[in-house]
């Protein structure tokens, strides 16, 4: 769905540095979110944002931050990455209201050396 | 805090045959429960929905059940082939502010040609 893009695709770094991946999307959605993706473990949402002024933890939020600059754009900040960070991780959108149908970017994966 | 188990976490079907998935949320306020599929590499999209005024839905050959009182719902696919070979994500939320969606750990369905 081009409509949510994530960039960039694939990072790698080493341990202690900060990084930032970013998220834009031009569905018009109020309600943007990051997801952390490792094998067997499904999606674990880290942080999500309703809209521009609201910013909520999700159920893995240690070790990251978010930034909600517009209604359009929401990026993911680990402060000081560590090796078990390396994951692939998703932003998704969806609209205000009662059927919250997620739309994925494409995916970011970042590996922590 | 609100929980969805999703089994089996790998299912092997030979072609042709049925495969269903099992799910169960705990939060009896859900009301919209939908499926994504995730092909080798992609990222997670929506297959079917359903929403709890709603007891079974269907759409060509994948069907959704729900049964509010056990608070479980099912995903069944028919006639399978080897293009249904992907990770599924069942997931429940409710649509009331504040609420958000909580996804079950996915399912690895191989169809064996």
């Amino acid at each position: 769905d081009a409509d949510v893009t994530q960039t960039p695709r694939n990072r790698i770094t080493k341990t202690g540095k900060r990084i930032m991946l970013e998220c834009s999307q031009t569905k018009g959605h109020d309600r943007m979110y990051w997801y952390r993706q490792d094998p067997g473990l499904g999606l674990r949402l880290i942080y999500y944002s309703f809209d521009v002024k609201d910013i909520n933890k999700g159920e893995i939020s240690d070790g990251y931050s978010v930034s909600r600059q517009a209604q359009a754009k929401f990026s993911l900040s680990l402060e000081s990455a560590i090796p078990n960070q390396t994951a692939l991780y998703f932003c998704a959108t969806s609209a205000a209201g009662a059927i919250d149908t997620q739309y994925f970017g494409p995916g970011t994966r970042l590996t922590v050396l | 805090g609100e929980n969805v188990e999703q089994h089996p976490s790998t299912l092997s079907v030979q072609e042709g045959d049925s495969a269903v998935i099992k799910c169960t949320y705990s939060d009896s306020a859900s009301n919209y429960f939908p499926w994504y599929k995730q092909e080798l590499g992609k990222r997670p999209q929506l297959i079917i929905d359903i929403r709890s005024n709603v007891g079974e839905k269907k759409d060509q050959r994948i069907a959704v059940t729900l049964n509010k009182t056990a608070k479980h719902f099912s995903l069944h696919i028919t006639e399978t082939q080897p293009e249904d070979s992907a990770v599924y994500f069942c997931a429940a939320s409710k649509g009331t502010g504040g609420f958000k969606t909580i996804f079950g750990a996915g399912t690895r369905l191989f169809v064996k040609a």
